[in-house]
């Protein structure tokens, strides 16, 4: 069946704009959470998603970043004023249910100018 | 605060040759230990660990878990250039969140 899909694949964007990245999870995955990957680092834990709440945000760095589930399915995750330390790939992972293994989408690379 | 640390960083072989990648954790509390391939930028799941000494096997790879010393290893026998990519390393703390905590990778290269 489909996996994980994350769109934009690439999204270039400079200093101060607004960004959304969106993840849409295998179907019938309660369970969905954002990554972040820096160059030559593991990704990093953003945000958990247990249906359509935030169970747990406390990786996201600061409060420029937020993400909604509003239907318990597709999340996006939003960045405003965006920084050139932004510059990541972002990875949305799901699972059947928060004890499962998580199967990760393709990302999107973020670079800020 | 949770640590997982993979080693070698990097490692570049021949085909053919077997290689054993590690990694070690420090975890408050310890669910499970996964290892994913990484090629361009999903990373792919490879094997979910939860107990020690039980040596989870897909093809030319293996993994197994050591809970008392804190680590695991990764077996590729017979490697292939298909084989070259980052490996990583996660564990599952617990807790309510179930997030994955990731070492920082080996990345394989094999060299035909």
């Amino acid at each position: 069946g489909a996996g994980v899909s994350q769109t934009p694949s690439n999204k270039v964007t400079e200093k101060g704009k607004y960004v959304e990245l969106r993840c849409d999870p295998i179907s019938g995955h309660t369970a969905l959470y954002w990554y972040r990957q820096s160059l030559g680092q593991g990704p990093e834990f953003l945000i958990y998603f247990q249906g359509t709440g935030a169970a747990d945000d406390s990786g996201l760095p600061n409060d420029r970043f937020f993400a909604v589930r509003p239907e318990g399915s597709v999340s996006t995750l939003k960045i405003q004023r965006t920084e050139r330390g932004d510059s990541a790939v972002y990875l949305c992972a799901s699972s059947v249910s928060n004890q499962e293994t998580q199967y990760f989408g393709p990302g999107t690379r973020l670079l800020v100018l | 605060e949770d640590k997982v640390v993979q080693s070698p960083l990097s490692l570049v072989v021949h085909e053919g040759d077997t290689v054993t990648l590690n990694c070690s954790y420090e975890v408050t509390n310890f669910r499970s230990l996964l290892w994913y391939k990484q090629e361009k930028k999903a990373p792919t799941f490879l094997f979910m660990l939860t107990s020690s000494g039980i040596e989870k096997k897909s093809g030319r790879l293996s993994s197994i878990l050591d809970k008392k010393e804190l680590f695991s290893i990764l077996n590729i026998t017979a490697t292939q250039t298909g084989d070259s990519a980052v490996y990583l390393c996660a564990v599952d703390s617990g807790g309510s969140n179930y997030k994955l905590t990731f070492g920082k990778g080996t990345l394989l290269t094999v060299n035909p």
